[in-house]
């Protein structure tokens, strides 16, 4: 099946300095998502990008659709303390009738030091 | 209120009990689905239903039973509750557009304990 391995597993940080992330598919994928997920509640959506070198921007995130189609990475400028949180990708190929699956990454745990 | 919701937020059962999850949407989205989410494991897909009275198993099914008779409502049952059942649950819908858009929101999760 469809392999998704998001890095790093966690990040400290100091408030004020950017962060990047990413994720890597072992297959292709027609869309990429980038959720949050703060403690106790459920993922809330942050970026979707559905081409291939597709750049797009949410405030003070940067997310982008590799070329290759396999990879996908998220980035936060000028991080503050309620950044805090779990940062997971997910990816949905084209494989047959299953489109409406979502292969998720493992997560980003980042931890923000004011 | 719009969007989706989960009831109860917190459970907790025991052994042998049966348990049912709820999930209501006000979308009106076709695809609607169950996720457990566990240490270690990540997001694992249950079961999902592509509309009403359509469901379909996911990734980890066992112990589980879904119905769907209306499109906002998604129910999760655990029929003898086991406490390898002890997770996290997110019921999600499916946002497609017709400019082909697609997207799945989660609602707020319930939290299962299972002694």
């Amino acid at each position: 099946g469809q392999q998704l391995n998001q890095s790093p597993q966690s990040m400290f940080i100091q408030e004020g300095e950017d962060v990047s992330m990413n994720c890597t598919s072992s297959s292709i994928f027609n869309t990429w998502l980038w959720y949050k997920q703060d403690p106790g509640e459920g993922p809330v959506l942050l970026i979707a990008l559905y081409k291939a070198g597709e750049l797009t921007s949410n405030g003070r995130l940067t997310a982008q659709f590799g070329i290759t189609r396999k990879d996908s990475f998220l980035n936060i400028s000028a991080s503050i303390p309620s950044d805090v949180g779990i940062y997971f990708c997910a990816g949905r190929g084209n494989s047959g009738g299953s489109n409406y699956k979502l292969t998720f990454g493992k997560g980003t745990l980042l931890t923000v030091n004011p | 209120d719009a969007g989706i919701t989960q009831s109860p937020r917190y459970k907790i059962t025991e052994t042998g009990r049966q348990v049912t999850l709820m999930c209501h949407q006000t979308w009106s989205h076709s695809y609607m689905f169950w996720y457990r989410q566990d240490l270690g494991h990540g997001l694992r897909l249950i079961y999902y239903s592509a509309a009403a009275d359509i469901t379909d198993k996911g990734e980890v099914p066992d112990g589980y039973v879904v119905s769907r008779s209306k499109t906002e409502n998604f129910p999760l049952t655990l029929e003898s509750a086991t406490r390898s059942q002890t997770s996290v649950y997110f019921c999600a819908s499916r946002d497609v557009t017709t400019g082909g858009r697609d997207t799945q929101y989660f609602g707020p999760g319930t939290r299962l304990t299972v002694l």
